[in-house]
């Protein structure tokens, strides 16, 4: 089956400081790309929607400037945490979907655990 | 926006038992797909079923699917400590929505 990668698998930070976590389709080409937020023993949100060559498509309460994202490639997508405080722990999941899968399934990454101190 | 309700929030379950879960919704739907989650792992996708579709098979898993009702429910079969994960349903309609999440123990 279709495998998306993420890295780094955790990560710790200071505040203040910006992270990036990268969002890879590792054998196929994902025209789109979605990002979640999880939060302990809590369900996935959806946070943006990705597509290649176009500006993501942020989910109402979602800061874009806070969350910045690239689909650079059809097969990476990133997403920087700037300027992150510790609210903004958590684990972050990209999924990517390719085009022409007919079942509409989405492919998820293993997640993103970040802690911010 | 978070859709679906799961029922129950949490079960526990000894080992060769079925473990049965329900999902509500609220909008029309293309279709619903149910995933499981790992502690601290990503999602692995379990089944779908299509709108017009009732119920769906796969291995050990029986997914049903009440449009009218706007439900769905995952039962798992003869359950293994292996089954031991949160599981979600999600509604399409191209993004997905997820559920809250049941959190299934198995017990061996």
């Amino acid at each position: 089956g279709a495998v998306v990668s993420q890295h780094p698998s955790w990560v710790i930070c200071k505040s203040g400081t910006s992270v990036k976590i990268e969002c890879r389709s590792l054998d196929f080409q994902a025209t789109t790309m979605f990002w979640y937020r999880q939060f302990p023993k809590q369900s996935l949100m959806l946070m943006a929607t990705s597509n290649e060559g176009s500006k993501a498509t942020y989910e109402q309460g979602v800061e874009k400037d806070k969350f910045l994202i690239n689909h650079a490639s059809l097969t990476l997508s990133t997403l920087t945490v700037t300027s992150a405080h510790p609210e903004d722990s958590s684990f972050y999941i990209c999924s990517a979907r390719a085009p022409g899968q007919g079942l509409h399934e989405q492919f998820f990454g293993p997640g993103t655990r970040l802690t911010v101190l | 926006s978070q859709q679906g309700e799961e029922d129950p929030q949490a079960l526990s379950i000894q080992e060769g038992e079925n473990a049965t879960m329900n999902c509500s919704y609220k909008t029309s739907i293309n279709n619903l797909q149910w995933y499981r989650q790992n502690s601290g792992r990503g999602l692995v996708h379990l089944i779908l079923i299509r709108s017009n579709e009732r119920e769906k098979h796969s291995g050990r898993l029986r997914v049903t699917l009440d449009t009218s009702k706007k439900s769905s429910s995952l039962l798992i079969t003869a359950s293994r400590a292996a089954d031991t994960a949160s599981y979600f349903c999600a509604t399409d309609d191209y993004k997905l929505s997820f559920g809250a999440g049941t959190t299934v123990t198995v017990r061996a």
